[in-house]
């Protein structure tokens, strides 16, 4: 049953151009992660929002940033894609306390030409 | 240096096989996670299993803390357990150490 919610599936874009990606929860969750996954398969987290407080991972370059408008939703924008920032982006939430099992989107795969 | 280690890094089986997969970790635990990825697909959290073992269906997870290591047991595979087996360390808030993955095929 799928529970977190992202959108695009997919996108292609050019160097330089700004994309934006959205994930929103239906569990009641109170944190939200954004994940990197790169070819290799390493997911990376990249950011988690948890009542309205931001963590960042220091090692994410400053274009990229995470909008939230209420606790169900965070989006991801990167401001001027290059091409080290194809990958596929997973959005997960949990319940902080609950052992940290996260539910996990399906991904949005971003190219970068 | 690499928190995670998982091994092996794929695995060819004849469905009805089992598969023991393994994930050694460095650092002190907090919490630990198998997750399935499905081919292209989404991830979705298997097991959380800081010690012990756990066992849903024809999995079963093992975490010894003080061996510093985890498993997953896959009983009488199936095509559709193709995919890749990632763990997960959690040894604090906010910090997720993920070990490169298991990739499994599993052939009728």
């Amino acid at each position: 049953e799928t529970a977190v919610f992202q959108t695009p599936n997919y996108h292609v874009t050019q160097v330089g151009n700004e994309v934006s990606f959205n994930c929103k929860q239906t569990l009641g969750h109170d944190t939200m992660y954004w994940y990197k996954q790169d070819s290799k398969k390493l997911l990376k987290i990249m950011f988690s929002y948890n009542n309205k407080q931001l963590i960042v991972n220091e090692t994410v370059p400053r274009r990229f940033s995470p909008q939230s408008s209420d606790k169900a939703h965070l989006n991801l924008r990167i401001k001027s894609v290059e091409p080290e920032d194809s990958a596929v982006y997973l959005c997960a939430s949990s319940i902080p306390g609950q052992g940290d099992t996260q539910y996990f989107g399906p991904g949005t795969r971003l190219l970068v030409l | 240096g690499q928190q995670v280690q998982q091994s092996p890094a794929s695995l060819v089986l004849q469905e009805g096989e089992n598969a023991e997969l393994q994930c050694n970790f460095s650092t002190s635990l907090n919490s630990m996670q198998w997750f399935y990825q499905r081919p292209g697909g989404s991830l979705v959290s298997l097991f959380y299993n800081p010690s012990g073992t756990k066992h849903s269906g024809r999995l079963t997870s093992t975490t010894v803390i003080k061996e510093r290591r985890s498993s997953l047991h896959i009983s009488s595979s199936q095509t559709t357990d193709s995919g890749t087996y990632l763990c997960a360390l959690v040894p604090g808030y906010q910090n997720f150490y993920f070990g490169k993955g298991t990739s499994l095929t599993v052939i009728p």
